[in-house]
C-alpha cells in the first residue's frame, strides 16, 4: 500500500515567488497534518484537517500561509509571497481516528529553500 | 500545557552499547507519549507508543520505553545498538488530537 506522498520533494525558489505544496494521504485516513521542520524551531504543526475540514490552523505563522483539502485524497499548502524565512522541510502526515492513541504516517516531505 | 522535554541534543554510543535516550513530559491529565525515529532525508516513522495499561512498552527494532509517572518520564532504551540506529529520535505527547513534539535528540553509533 502506498504511504503519504508528498511533492515534490525539492523546492528552490526565489523571495517573492507563489510556492505550493501537494500532497495525498494514505487512503482511508480521516486526519491529515501539516509539519515544517527546521534546525531552530524543531517540528512545528501547522493545521490540520479531518475529513477534509480544517480543525486546528493555530500553527500557521501568517497570513502569507494557506491550506486545503479540497477532498479526501489531496491536500494543498500554499506560500503567497515567500520568503527567505520559509525555508524548511514541509511534511504532510495521515491518521486513522484519534490520534491520541493512533500513528500519525509521514511522507517523506519537501525541501524548500527561498533565496 | 502539556509538553515533552528531550534531554542531550545529540547522544554517542559504541556499537552493542546500551542506548538510552531521554524525554520527560509536563501533564495535568495521563499523557498519552511517542517515540519518533527519523532516518537521513526521510519522514518520522513510529517506534513505539503509550496510552494506557503497562508501563513497560516495547516497539520496532528492539527498542522499550518506560513509562514513570512518579518522574514523568518516558526515557527510550534499547540493549545493544546498531549501526542501522544512527537517526534522529523524537519524543511527542498528544494534545487534543494533535502531537506535539520534542526538540529532537540524533543518536551516533560508533563502529
Amino acid at each position: 500500500d502506498a504511504g503519504v506522498i508528498q511533492s515534490p520533494r525539492h523546492e528552490v525558489t526565489e523571495m517573492g515567488q507563489e510556492v505550493t505544496l501537494r500532497c495525498k494521504p494514505i487512503s482511508g485516513h480521516d486526519y491529515l497534518f501539516w509539519y515544517r521542520q527546521t534546525m531552530m524551531r524543531g517540528l512545528e504543526l501547522l493545521i490540520y484537517f479531518n475529513n477534509n475540514v480544517p480543525i486546528d490552523d493555530s500553527g500557521m505563522p501568517e497570513d502569507r500561509f494557506s491550506a486545503k483539502m479540497p477532498n479526501a485524497s489531496f491536500s494543498t499548502l500554499k506560500i503567497q509571497p515567500s520568503e527567505p524565512r520559509d525555508s524548511a522541510v514541509y511534511f504532510c502526515a495521515s491518521s486513522f481516528g484519534f490520534v491520541g492513541t493512533g500513528e500519525l504516517f509521514f511522507g517523506e516531505g519537501s525541501r524548500l529553500t527561498v533565496l | 500545557a502539556q509538553s515533552v522535554t528531550q534531554l542531550g541534543s545529540h547522544v554517542s554510543v559504541s556499537e552493542g552499547a546500551l542506548v538510552l535516550l531521554r524525554c520527560n513530559y509536563s501533564s495535568s491529565v495521563p499523557p498519552y507519549l511517542f517515540w519518533y525515529v527519523q532516518y537521513p532525508n526521510q519522514g518520522l516513522q513510529l517506534l513505539l507508543k503509550y496510552t494506557t495499561g503497562a508501563t513497560l512498552v516495547k516497539g520496532i527494532n528492539g527498542f522499550e520505553a518506560e513509562f514513570k509517572k512518579s518522574e514523568t518520564s518516558f526515557h527510550l532504551t534499547k540493549p545493544s545498538a546498531h549501526m542501522s540506529d544512527a537517526a534522529e529520535y523524537f519524543c511527542a505527547v498528544s494534545v487534543r488530537n494533535k502531537l506535539v513534539f520534542g526538540a529532537g535528540t540524533i543518536l551516533r553509533v560508533k563502529s
